[in-house]
C-alpha cells in the first residue's frame, strides 16, 4: 500500500513569510507525528496527534509553529514569520496507536 | 527525560565485512522500546530493527542484529556481510512503553554515518 507522503519535497521561502507543509499518513493509522531534522540539533519531536485526542504540542519550539489534522487524516504544519533557524528537513510519521512509526520522505525547508 | 547517545559520528566498513554501531541511552522507565533507523540520501527513514525492553533475546533481522544490554543501557547494531546499499545514516531511537505517558514520540541519537568501501 501507499506509504506516508509529504509535500512539497523542497520549499524555499524568504524570511518573514509563512509556509505550510503537508503530510498524508498511511490509511488507517490513527497516530501522526511531526519531527524536525536540522544539522545542529539532530531529530527533534514537534507534535503528536492521536485520533480525536488533544494533540501533544510539547515539542513545538515557538508559537510561530502550529499544526492541525483534519478528519483524522491529512496534517498541515504551519510556520509563521519564518526565520533562518527554521531551515531544516521536516519529517512526518504515522503509526497505529502503539505501532512502529513509518516516515515520509520529508520536506526540506530553506529560509533565505 | 530520556537521552540517546551515539558516540560514533562516522564509521566505515569494507564490503562483506561486519561493523558494529554503538548506542547508549538513559531512562528511568522499565518499559520501553529501542529502534535502529536507516536514512539514506533520499531522506526516507527506514526501520531496521526494534527491541522490546522486556525481551531478553536480542532482535535479529537478516544481516542486522542487536546486542541489547539492559543493565548497561546499551543497544548496539551489528551489520554482517556489509553491502554497498547499507551506506547511510543510522539513528538509534527510544520510545516509552508507558501508555499513561500519552505520546509515543521517538527520542533520537545524533546518528552515525556509515560508509561502505567496495
Amino acid at each position: 500500500g501507499a506509504g506516508v507522503s509529504q509535500s512539497p519535497s523542497n520549499k524555499v521561502t524568504e524570511k518573514g513569510k509563512d509556509v505550510e507543509l503537508r503530510c498524508d499518513p498511511i490509511s488507517g493509522h490513527t497516530a501522526l507525528y511531526w519531527y524536525r531534522q536540522s544539522l545542529g540539533q539532530g531529530l527533534e519531536f514537534l507534535i503528536y496527534f492521536q485520533g480525536n485526542s488533544a494533540p501533544d504540542k510539547s515539542g513545538l519550539p515557538s508559537d510561530r509553529f502550529s499544526a492541525e489534522r483534519t478528519g483524522g487524516s491529512v496534517s498541515t504544519l504551519t510556520i509563521q514569520r519564518t526565520q533562518q533557524e527554521d531551515s531544516a528537513v521536516y519529517l512526518c510519521a504515522s503509526s497505529s496507536r502503539q505501532g512502529e512509526q513509518y516516515f515520509g520522505p520529508g520536506t526540506r525547508l530553506t529560509v533565505t | 527525560a530520556q537521552t540517546v547517545t551515539q558516540s560514533q559520528p562516522e564509521m566505515s566498513v569494507q564490503e562483506a565485512e561486519t561493523v558494529t554501531l554503538s548506542c547508549t541511552y538513559d531512562t528511568s522507565e522499565s518499559d520501553y522500546y529501542l529502534f535502529w533507523y536507516k536514512q539514506p540520501p533520499s531522506r526516507q527513514m527506514i526501520l531496521v530493527i526494534r527491541q522490546e525492553a522486556y525481551k531478553q533475546q536480542n532482535a535479529t533481522e537478516n544481516r542486522f542484529s542487536v546486542n541489547f544490554q539492559k543493565a548497561a543501557k546499551s543497544f548496539s547494531l551489528k551489520i554482517s556481510d556489509s553491502q554497498l546499499g547499507d551506506a547511510a545514516m543510522y539513528f538509534c531511537a527510544y520510545r516509552s512503553g508507558d501508555t499513561l505517558a500519552g505520546s509515543y514520540q521517538l527520542t533520537f541519537g545524533k546518528g552515525t554515518k556509515l560508509s561502505v568501501i567496495p
